[in-house]
Protein backbone atom coordinates (compact mmCIF):
# COMPACT_ATOMS: atom_id res chain seq x y z
CA UNK A 1 0.00 0.00 0.00
CA UNK A 2 1.59 2.92 -1.47
CA UNK A 3 1.43 6.07 0.88
CA UNK A 4 1.78 9.93 0.69
CA UNK A 5 4.09 10.67 -1.82
CA UNK A 6 5.60 14.05 -2.86
CA UNK A 7 7.42 15.71 -5.49
CA UNK A 8 10.14 17.13 -6.34
CA UNK A 9 12.11 16.47 -2.84
CA UNK A 10 13.98 19.00 -3.24
CA UNK A 11 13.73 22.52 -5.39
CA UNK A 12 16.17 25.89 -5.51
CA UNK A 13 14.08 29.04 -6.44
CA UNK A 14 14.88 32.62 -6.57
CA UNK A 15 12.80 35.53 -5.81
CA UNK A 16 10.25 36.47 -7.34
CA UNK A 17 10.20 32.99 -9.26
CA UNK A 18 6.81 30.72 -8.79
CA UNK A 19 6.57 26.98 -8.10
CA UNK A 20 4.54 24.36 -8.14
CA UNK A 21 4.83 21.17 -5.81
CA UNK A 22 2.93 18.05 -6.21
CA UNK A 23 0.92 15.40 -3.90
CA UNK A 24 -0.38 11.86 -4.89
CA UNK A 25 -2.65 10.86 -1.80
CA UNK A 26 -2.76 7.43 0.48
CA UNK A 27 -4.79 5.00 -1.32
CA UNK A 28 -8.46 4.91 -0.78
CA UNK A 29 -7.81 8.46 0.47
CA UNK A 30 -10.18 11.49 -1.00
CA UNK A 31 -8.46 14.82 0.60
CA UNK A 32 -5.26 16.71 0.38
CA UNK A 33 -4.12 18.96 3.13
CA UNK A 34 -0.88 21.09 2.63
CA UNK A 35 1.33 22.23 5.60
CA UNK A 36 4.12 24.74 5.57
CA UNK A 37 6.84 23.47 8.03
CA UNK A 38 9.82 26.35 8.56
CA UNK A 39 12.82 25.11 10.23
CA UNK A 40 13.02 24.88 13.91
CA UNK A 41 8.71 24.77 13.62
CA UNK A 42 5.65 23.35 13.67
CA UNK A 43 3.77 22.64 10.84
CA UNK A 44 1.03 25.59 9.70
CA UNK A 45 -1.70 24.67 8.01
CA UNK A 46 -2.03 25.98 4.20
CA UNK A 47 -5.15 24.38 3.11
CA UNK A 48 -7.14 21.86 2.50
CA UNK A 49 -8.72 20.34 -0.78
CA UNK A 50 -11.46 18.09 -1.06
CA UNK A 51 -14.08 16.90 -4.00
CA UNK A 52 -11.68 19.35 -6.15
CA UNK A 53 -12.50 22.72 -4.53
CA UNK A 54 -10.31 24.51 -1.57
CA UNK A 55 -12.76 23.48 1.58
CA UNK A 56 -10.56 25.31 3.96
CA UNK A 57 -7.66 27.94 4.27
CA UNK A 58 -5.00 28.88 6.73
CA UNK A 59 -3.73 31.92 7.39
CA UNK A 60 -1.32 32.30 4.11
CA UNK A 61 -1.78 35.12 1.15
CA UNK A 62 -3.19 34.98 -2.29
CA UNK A 63 -0.05 33.99 -3.57
CA UNK A 64 -0.41 30.12 -2.12
CA UNK A 65 -2.80 28.77 -4.10
CA UNK A 66 -3.64 25.00 -5.32
CA UNK A 67 -5.65 22.39 -7.29
CA UNK A 68 -6.61 18.85 -6.65
CA UNK A 69 -7.66 16.74 -9.74
CA UNK A 70 -10.00 14.15 -10.26
CA UNK A 71 -7.97 11.60 -9.13
CA UNK A 72 -7.24 13.17 -5.72
CA UNK A 73 -3.82 14.35 -6.05
CA UNK A 74 -3.16 17.69 -5.57
CA UNK A 75 -0.63 20.79 -6.63
CA UNK A 76 0.34 23.49 -4.57
CA UNK A 77 1.74 26.51 -6.32
CA UNK A 78 3.22 29.84 -4.77
CA UNK A 79 4.10 32.70 -6.73
CA UNK A 80 6.20 35.36 -6.51
CA UNK A 81 8.25 33.82 -4.28
CA UNK A 82 9.53 35.46 -0.78
CA UNK A 83 12.74 34.63 0.89
CA UNK A 84 10.36 33.56 3.64
CA UNK A 85 8.96 31.00 1.71
CA UNK A 86 11.73 28.70 2.19
CA UNK A 87 10.52 25.81 4.13
CA UNK A 88 9.61 22.03 4.29
CA UNK A 89 6.25 21.53 2.47
CA UNK A 90 4.02 18.97 4.08
CA UNK A 91 0.89 16.91 1.98
CA UNK A 92 -0.70 15.17 3.87
CA UNK A 93 -3.67 12.59 3.43
CA UNK A 94 -7.27 11.96 4.51
CA UNK A 95 -10.30 10.25 4.44
CA UNK A 96 -12.15 6.62 3.29
CA UNK A 97 -13.36 5.06 6.55
CA UNK A 98 -11.61 7.40 8.66
CA UNK A 99 -12.07 10.81 10.19
CA UNK A 100 -10.94 13.78 7.87
CA UNK A 101 -8.71 14.95 10.97
CA UNK A 102 -6.88 11.75 11.00
CA UNK A 103 -4.26 12.93 8.48
CA UNK A 104 -1.35 10.71 7.11
CA UNK A 105 1.99 12.67 6.04
CA UNK A 106 4.30 12.41 2.95
CA UNK A 107 8.29 13.36 3.20
CA UNK A 108 7.78 16.31 2.04
CA UNK A 109 9.74 18.38 -0.46
CA UNK A 110 12.34 21.59 0.88
CA UNK A 111 12.12 24.55 -0.55
CA UNK A 112 14.95 26.91 -0.56
CA UNK A 113 14.26 30.53 -2.62
CA UNK A 114 17.54 32.91 -2.61
CA UNK B 1 -9.61 28.14 17.84
CA UNK B 2 -7.72 25.50 19.24
CA UNK B 3 -3.52 26.06 19.68
CA UNK B 4 -0.90 23.84 21.88
CA UNK B 5 1.73 24.31 23.92
CA UNK B 6 4.80 21.77 24.32
CA UNK B 7 6.06 22.55 27.36
CA UNK B 8 9.57 21.23 26.64
CA UNK B 9 11.86 22.45 24.11
CA UNK B 10 14.49 19.63 24.11
CA UNK B 11 14.60 16.75 26.21
CA UNK B 12 17.82 15.08 27.02
CA UNK B 13 17.38 11.15 28.28
CA UNK B 14 19.67 8.28 28.51
CA UNK B 15 18.94 4.78 26.65
CA UNK B 16 16.63 2.73 28.92
CA UNK B 17 15.23 5.57 31.01
CA UNK B 18 11.57 6.65 30.65
CA UNK B 19 10.63 9.83 29.03
CA UNK B 20 7.44 12.15 28.99
CA UNK B 21 6.79 14.83 26.43
CA UNK B 22 3.99 17.24 27.62
CA UNK B 23 1.37 18.91 25.73
CA UNK B 24 -1.31 21.17 26.30
CA UNK B 25 -3.79 22.31 24.44
CA UNK B 26 -6.56 25.31 24.66
CA UNK B 27 -9.78 24.70 22.92
CA UNK B 28 -13.28 25.63 23.29
CA UNK B 29 -14.67 22.28 21.95
CA UNK B 30 -14.18 19.16 22.40
CA UNK B 31 -10.76 18.12 20.36
CA UNK B 32 -9.35 15.00 18.27
CA UNK B 33 -5.58 14.86 19.91
CA UNK B 34 -2.47 13.55 18.22
CA UNK B 35 1.31 12.96 18.93
CA UNK B 36 3.73 12.60 15.30
CA UNK B 37 6.98 12.17 15.45
CA UNK B 38 9.73 13.42 12.38
CA UNK B 39 12.98 11.85 12.03
CA UNK B 40 15.58 13.94 10.54
CA UNK B 41 15.20 14.88 7.01
CA UNK B 42 11.61 13.18 6.33
CA UNK B 43 8.11 13.58 7.10
CA UNK B 44 5.87 13.36 9.81
CA UNK B 45 4.53 9.81 10.97
CA UNK B 46 1.44 9.71 13.37
CA UNK B 47 2.38 7.82 16.59
CA UNK B 48 -1.16 7.80 18.53
CA UNK B 49 -4.14 9.74 18.17
CA UNK B 50 -7.47 10.13 21.10
CA UNK B 51 -10.51 10.94 19.20
CA UNK B 52 -12.99 9.77 21.96
CA UNK B 53 -13.08 6.83 24.22
CA UNK B 54 -10.61 5.54 26.54
CA UNK B 55 -8.25 8.61 28.08
CA UNK B 56 -5.32 5.81 27.89
CA UNK B 57 -4.49 5.87 23.96
CA UNK B 58 -1.72 3.42 23.21
CA UNK B 59 0.48 3.93 20.11
CA UNK B 60 3.27 2.72 17.73
CA UNK B 61 6.88 1.80 19.01
CA UNK B 62 5.75 1.54 22.94
CA UNK B 63 4.52 5.15 23.41
CA UNK B 64 1.23 5.76 24.94
CA UNK B 65 -0.79 8.98 26.16
CA UNK B 66 -3.18 9.80 27.79
CA UNK B 67 -6.08 12.81 27.94
CA UNK B 68 -6.87 14.73 30.69
CA UNK B 69 -9.78 16.66 29.51
CA UNK B 70 -9.66 18.94 33.23
CA UNK B 71 -6.01 19.87 32.84
CA UNK B 72 -6.16 20.14 28.82
CA UNK B 73 -3.53 17.83 28.71
CA UNK B 74 -2.40 15.05 26.40
CA UNK B 75 1.22 13.77 27.26
CA UNK B 76 3.38 11.12 25.67
CA UNK B 77 5.29 8.76 27.65
CA UNK B 78 7.19 5.79 27.25
CA UNK B 79 9.10 3.43 29.99
CA UNK B 80 12.19 2.61 27.77
CA UNK B 81 13.31 4.50 25.01
CA UNK B 82 15.96 3.52 22.57
CA UNK B 83 18.66 5.42 20.64
CA UNK B 84 16.22 4.90 17.39
CA UNK B 85 13.98 7.40 19.45
CA UNK B 86 15.90 10.07 18.68
CA UNK B 87 13.63 12.74 16.89
CA UNK B 88 11.52 15.91 17.09
CA UNK B 89 7.87 15.24 18.51
CA UNK B 90 4.79 17.19 17.44
CA UNK B 91 1.42 17.25 19.60
CA UNK B 92 -1.25 18.25 17.23
CA UNK B 93 -5.30 19.23 17.89
CA UNK B 94 -7.87 19.31 15.92
CA UNK B 95 -11.37 20.32 16.22
CA UNK B 96 -13.94 17.31 14.82
CA UNK B 97 -15.85 19.90 13.35
CA UNK B 98 -13.15 21.61 10.88
CA UNK B 99 -10.50 19.75 9.31
CA UNK B 100 -7.31 21.66 9.80
CA UNK B 101 -4.27 20.26 12.62
CA UNK B 102 -2.91 22.70 15.04
CA UNK B 103 0.84 21.97 16.19
CA UNK B 104 2.77 22.83 18.66
CA UNK B 105 6.41 24.06 18.62
CA UNK B 106 7.81 20.42 18.76
CA UNK B 107 9.91 18.63 21.75
CA UNK B 108 13.49 17.58 19.83
CA UNK B 109 14.18 14.43 22.47
CA UNK B 110 17.91 13.25 22.07
CA UNK B 111 18.79 9.47 23.05
CA UNK B 112 21.90 8.91 24.92
CA UNK B 113 23.91 5.90 25.24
Amino acid sequence: DAGVTQSPTHLIKTRGQQVTLRCSPKSGHDTVSWYQQALGQGPQFIFQYYEEEERQRGNFPDRFSGHQFPNYSSELNVNALLLGDSALYLCASSGGDRSYNEQFFGPGTRLTVL
Amino acid sequence: AQSVTQLDSQVPVFEEAPVELRCNYSSSVSVYLFWYVQYPNQGLQLLLKYLSGSTLVKGINGFEAEFNKSQTSFHLRKPSVHISDTAEYFCAVSDPNDYKLSFGAGTTVTVRA
